[in-house]
């Protein structure tokens, strides 16, 4: 199974605090998306990212959230001014293609306080 | 928008017996994935199914996409410890990869 790697495992952020959530997959993928699960609920989409856009947002990812690829390797998630309600795990799943095998990364476990 | 649910929401059974979780959508499905969850962490990719009628193992785990591609099942054989945990169903639109997620499956493995 293709690693994907997330920093940082953990990140405890105050309220109001910006966050970056890094992404960092082994392969060249072309697909990059993120999800979220918020303790004891669904595995819901966040955004999806491709050839250095997006391509697809759900209503979740409002104007507080941003993604890109700096360096062509990283793939982050950034939100701008974390709300408590945004505690939860997130996780990145790149894909080489459509219609492929979708490896998650380990997560980051966000707690906003 | 495509809707998974997952049956039963939570199953214990005994070590060694048989065990099926399923997975049906209120679309038909193009692409079908099983992950493997622990409570709190990642998710661990088990099989993705993408054909009406395929079926997929892996070590004692089988999942089938029934032929009118709006149900999958995943059976556990002879079930262990090692299988506890939280079984999701995830599924993706034709020419896409964005997955709609089930609620999941708590799986307990009685000694």
């Amino acid at each position: 199974e293709p690693e994907v790697t997330q920093t940082p495992s953990h990140q405890v952020t105050q309220m109001g605090q910006e966050v970056i959530l890094r992404c960092v997959p082994i392969s060249n993928h072309l697909y990059f998306y993120w999800y979220r699960q918020i303790l004891g609920q669904k595995v819901e989409f966040l955004v999806s990212f491709y050839n250095n856009e997006i391509s697809e947002k759900s209503e979740i990812f409002d104007d507080q959230f941003s993604v890109e690829r700096p360096d062509g390797s990283n793939f982050t998630l950034k939100i701008r001014s974390t709300k408590l309600e945004d505690s939860a795990m997130y996780f990145c799943a790149p894909a080489g293609g459509l219609n492929t095998e979708a490896f998650f990364g380990q997560g980051t476990r966000l707690t906003v306080v | 928008s495509q809707e998974l649910e997952q049956s039963p929401q939570s199953l214990i059974v005994q070590e060694g017996k048989n065990l099926t979780i399923n997975c049906t959508s209120s679309k038909t499905l193009y692409g079908l994935y099983w992950y493997k969850q622990k409570y709190g962490e990642g998710l661990i990719f088990l099989m993705m199914l993408q054909k009406g009628g395929e079926e997929k193992s892996h070590e004692k785990i089988t999942a089938k996409l029934d032929e009118k591609k709006q149900q999958s099942s995943l059976h556990i054989t002879a079930s262990q410890p090692s299988h506890a945990g939280i079984y999701l169903c995830g599924a993706s639109n034709q020419g896409a990869q964005k997955l709609v997620f089930g609620q999941g499956t708590r799986l307990t493995i009685n000694p």
